[in-house]
């Protein structure tokens, strides 16, 4: 079985500052890990996802995460944040019993302050 | 090009009612989900098919949920004599992985917009 934990339901950011959004995963097998983002009234948009290449990954609109096995972690940072990264984040796992399944947290909502 | 379409996008039903919600894949997508989503939660895995076949059905709460792909594109979610808590965000997702893949989890899943139910 596999789950994970967003250890945030959320943040408050000023605009220009850093982004740490973080995610803890259970998986008995290898894990595939994704970010999710849901802008309002939208669908969700895969943000990056790890499957066993590099630890570090680089996803869309400047974000990455890393891969950490011994934490079980997979935290989500931008550098610098913009209003227009307000939304919903979802961490997501799957592993490769049930590839096609998809696990979500239950999800960090962003605001970014002005 | 198109992404997932769904309809109808908001649905208000009074309980005991059944309600039929629709999915439109991207074209050429052979894999298509279904998800559930209540308030303040992520999805919640219900069913998934590959072409016309359904190969998991593990995540439907029940056997009034059920679902079909007779064609291998659009896709049906029924759910029969409504309940109150079966109002939530239902979404589907469609890939592009075929019966052969190979490292399972390196196909993105493509949302769509989703179907707001609200059962009275």
């Amino acid at each position: 079985a596999q789950s994970v934990t967003q250890l945030d339901s959320h943040v408050s950011v000023s605009e220009g500052t850093p982004v740490l959004l973080r995610c803890n995963y259970s998986s008995s097998y290898s894990p595939s890990l994704f970010w999710y983002v849901q802008h309002p009234n939208k669908g969700l948009q895969l943000l990056l996802k790890y499957t066993s290449a590099a630890t570090l990954v680089k996803g869309i609109n400047g974000f990455e995460a890393e891969f950490k096995k011994s934490e079980t972690s997979f935290h989500l940072t931008k550098p610098s944040a913009h209003m227009s990264d307000a939304a919903e984040y979802f961490c997501v796992v799957s592993d490769s019993s049930n590839d096609y399944k998809l696990s979500f947290g239950a999800g960090t909502t962003v605001t970014v302050r002005a | 090009g198109a992404g997932v379409s769904q309809s109808p996008r908001y649905k208000v039903t009074k309980r005991g009612q059944d309600v039929a919600l629709r999915c439109d894949p991207i074209s050429g997508h052979v894999s298509l989900y279904w998800y559930r989503q209540a308030l303040g939660q992520g999805p919640e895995f219900l069913t998934y098919f590959n072409y016309e076949a359904q190969q998991d059905k593990s995540g439907l709460p029940n056997d009034r949920f059920s679902a079909e792909r007779p064609e291998g594109s659009i896709s049906t979610l029924t759910i029969q004599r409504t309940e109150q808590r079966d109002s939530a965000m239902y979404r589907c997702a469609s890939s592009p992985r075929g019966r052969l893949a190979g490292r399972p989890g390196t196909y993105e899943q493509y949302f769509g917009p989703g179907t707001r139910l609200t059962v009275t």
